[in-house]
């Protein structure tokens, strides 16, 4: 079936270091791949997104890029700021399970300055 | 930028009554989605609908849960006879076009608790 695995959290970090977080998935055919964040007390707002191997999805300083030949989609950015203190959600869209989200289970991201 | 909004932020029910969750999704999309988000867990698909019909269901949309458009723009999920268990985050996306590389746009989400 179709799933999504991301890294564990919570991952805490200092101002102005650079932030990963895994994400792997398990699909048939070629899904479409989603970076969504939630501040607290908001909402899911998408971050990024890449629909094809190969694609580089970025936002805000953020990227992904969608890797086929490992299944990831691993987010990154160089540079966190307090104000990416959230929950990020690593998603994905495969038309051939219909055309909801699966989602994995978050990370929480805690930046401190 | 359009939004989906959501009524009401919060709601708390006695267990065994029903409850209606509104969404106002972005007006010229036509694809509608609930998702659920139980505290600590993974955000979860409940259903999708489209042209005033289900277009797909998770196992966790059971018989005791049904949506509708009653109108042009509002889209809501009813539970008919709530549980403790469905205390959750539900969360009402839209989209466009029904293409999977087309992102889901999110509400802020209802937090409904059930006593």
């Amino acid at each position: 079936g179709n799933s999504v695995t991301q890294m564990e959290g919570p991952v805490t970090l200092s101002e102005e270091a650079f932030l990963t977080i895994n994400c792997t998935y398990t699909a048939t055919g070629y899904p479409s791949l989603f970076w969504y964040v939630q501040y607290p007390g908001e909402g899911l707002q998408l971050l990024l997104k890449a629909t094809k191997a190969d694609d580089k999805g970025s936002n805000k300083g953020f990227e992904a890029t969608y890797r086929k030949e490992t299944t990831s989609f691993h987010l990154e950015k160089g540079s966190v700021q307090v104000s990416d203190s959230a929950v990020y959600f690593c998603a994905l869209s495969n038309n051939q399970a219909g055309t909801a989200l699966i989602f994995g289970k978050g990370t929480t991201l805690s930046v401190s300055s | 930028e359009p939004e989906v909004t959501q009524t009401p932020s919060h709601q708390v029910t006695q267990m065994g009554q029903e409850v209606i969750l509104r969404c106002v999704p972005i007006s010229n999309h036509l694809y509608f989605y609930w998702y659920r988000q139980i505290l600590g867990q993974k955000v979860e698909f409940l259903v999708s609908f489209y042209n005033n019909e289900i277009s797909e269901k998770s196992e966790i949309f059971d018989d005791q849960f049904s949506v509708e458009r009653p109108d042009g723009s509002n889209f809501t999920l009813k539970i008919r006879s709530t549980k403790l268990e469905d205390s959750a985050m539900y969360f009402c996306a839209s989209r466009e076009q029904d293409y999977s590389n087309q992102p889901q746009h999110f509400g802020d989400g209802t937090r409904l608790s059930i006593l």
